[in-house]
């Protein structure tokens, strides 16, 4: 089957403009975590939806950026007036719910470049 | 913050096993510990995932202490291509899912 699927794969944009990222996770995965990673650094969670709650958008480091994800599947992370600080790969996993823990898949990310 | 401290690199002979450590001292009841690995420019790949006992699937192995407050993810026969930053988290237990704080991990290289 397929698996976490990310786009753009690249994105270049000027600073103050707005992008939107999109991630498209496993089939059946409920819950779907966005992360961002910049050079050399380790990942920095985002967000997280599960099901029908509430999100948890503890990680968001401004208002600038929002996600979405519409009908329980495919997300959109939004980021509001680019800034330079913002060039990061951005990944996206998925995750089924059950017990036993939960192993988050990730996709191969969309890397942001800022000008 | 991470909840894990592990070696921020080691090396190891290709063939050989590579036995990389993980400390977690305050894990709770109810959390996992995942290992998860990053070869450049990808994006994560998990390896494994335990709560108590001793785990090991076709990419590796997992040995976690009695007291689960450390554990050891074990490559049997490490590879050139297993050269990579290796995770160590804990989190994601029972039925409080949610997101696994990665800290820097091990760099991990495999040498000839």
């Amino acid at each position: 089957g397929a698996g976490v699927s990310q786009s753009p794969s690249n994105k270049v944009t000027e600073k103050g403009k707005d992008v939107e990222l999109r991630c498209d996770p496993i089939s059946g995965h409920t819950a779907l975590y966005w992360y961002r990673q910049s050079l050399g650094q380790g990942l920095e969670f985002l967000i997280y939806f599960q099901g029908n709650s509430a999100p948890d958008k503890s990680g968001l480091p401004s208002d600038r950026f929002s996600a979405e994800r519409t009908g329980g599947s495919v997300s959109t992370l939004t980021i509001q007036r680019t800034q330079q600080e913002d060039s990061a790969v951005y990944l996206c996993a998925s995750s089924f719910s059950g017990t036993g823990g939960t192993t988050q898949y990730f996709g191969p990310g969309t890397r942001l470049t800022v000008l | 913050d991470a909840k894990t401290t592990q070696p921020p690199s080691m090396d190891c002979a290709e063939g050989r096993a590579a036995n990389l450590p993980c400390n977690h001292s305050t894990i709770s009841g109810n959390e996992y510990v995942y290992w998860y690995r990053q070869i450049h420019s990808q994006g994560p790949q998990y390896i494994i995932h335990g709560l108590k006992n001793n785990e090991t699937n076709e990419m590796a192995s997992l040995i976690i202490t009695e007291d689960r407050k450390s554990s050891t993810l074990i490559l049997p026969h490490a590879t050139l291509r297993d050269t990579a930053v290796y995770y160590c988290i804990v989190g994601g237990g029972g039925t409080s899912y949610g997101k696994l704080t990665f800290g820097q991990g091990t760099i991990l290289t495999v040498h000839p």
